[in-house]
């Protein structure tokens, strides 16, 4: 079944304490992104990935890493988790540009 | 960056009755995109409809573009309790290499 696969789909950590969110799609896409969701901001994308080894910043990059060394997966890195990074995220990748987006069933990630 | 502005907010129907949904953005696009998203999970791709187009349908589905207002409109004819979800406008700017931005989005609540 073609689709994006975002794990873990909950996840409680404390701060400071590094994490990684995995992402990865078996449609050989070539664009993946990372968006987080918060009630009355709607989905603001974090960072981006044209292709492998290419990545760009987003609307709100600051305090999240992102790598794109194989096509498939684009992990995402919170070095140091604060709580205002409780959100919930999601991954989604597109065939090439001027496509649809498929999306991972997301992760809520509470820091405490 | 731009975004897509989707109006109204919230909307509230009965089963059976026709639902629009409007999207306004504000630089030239590639494409515009419609997204369904149930409480929590992901989003799901509707339809895409380019620069070039006016409108498109798909099922109960009929989005329009007006490339001159810069906004597009989602109706949904023949409302089902399923529909309830909210629903995201995506623009695809035309300038540089920047993916999709969402509005805030729709709250469509049908009632059976």
């Amino acid at each position: 079944e073609a689709q994006v696969t975002q794990n873990p789909r909950y996840l409680i950590t404390v701060t400071g304490k590094k994490l990684t969110v995995t992402c990865s799609q078996n449609m050989n896409h070539e664009y993946m992104s990372w968006y987080r969701q918060d009630p009355g901001l709607g989905l603001r994308q974090i960072y981006y990935s044209m292709n492998v080894e290419v990545t760009d910043k987003g609307d709100v990059p600051e305090g999240y890493k992102v790598s794109r060394k194989e096509k498939r997966n684009f992990p995402l890195i919170l070095e140091s988790p604060s709580p205002n990074q409780t959100s919930l995220y999601f991954c989604a990748s597109s065939l090439r540009e001027n496509y649809g987006y498929t999306f991972g069933s997301g992760t809520r990630l509470t820091v405490v | 960056s731009q975004q897509g502005e989707e109006d109204p907010q919230a909307l509230s129907i009965q089963e059976g009755e026709n639902a629009t949904m409007n999207c306004s953005y504000k630089t030239s696009i590639n494409n515009l995109q419609w997204y369904r998203q149930n409480s929590g999970r992901g989003l799901v791709h509707l339809i895409l409809i380019r620069s070039n187009e006016r409108e498109k349908h798909s099922g109960r589905l009929r989005v329009t573009l007006d490339t001159s207002k810069k906004s597009s409109s989602l109706l949904i004819t023949a409302s089902r309790a399923a529909d309830t979800a909210s629903y995201f406008c995506a623009t695809d700017a035309m300038s540089g290499n920047t993916p999709l931005v969402f509005g805030k989005g729709t709250r469509l609540s049908v009632i059976a």
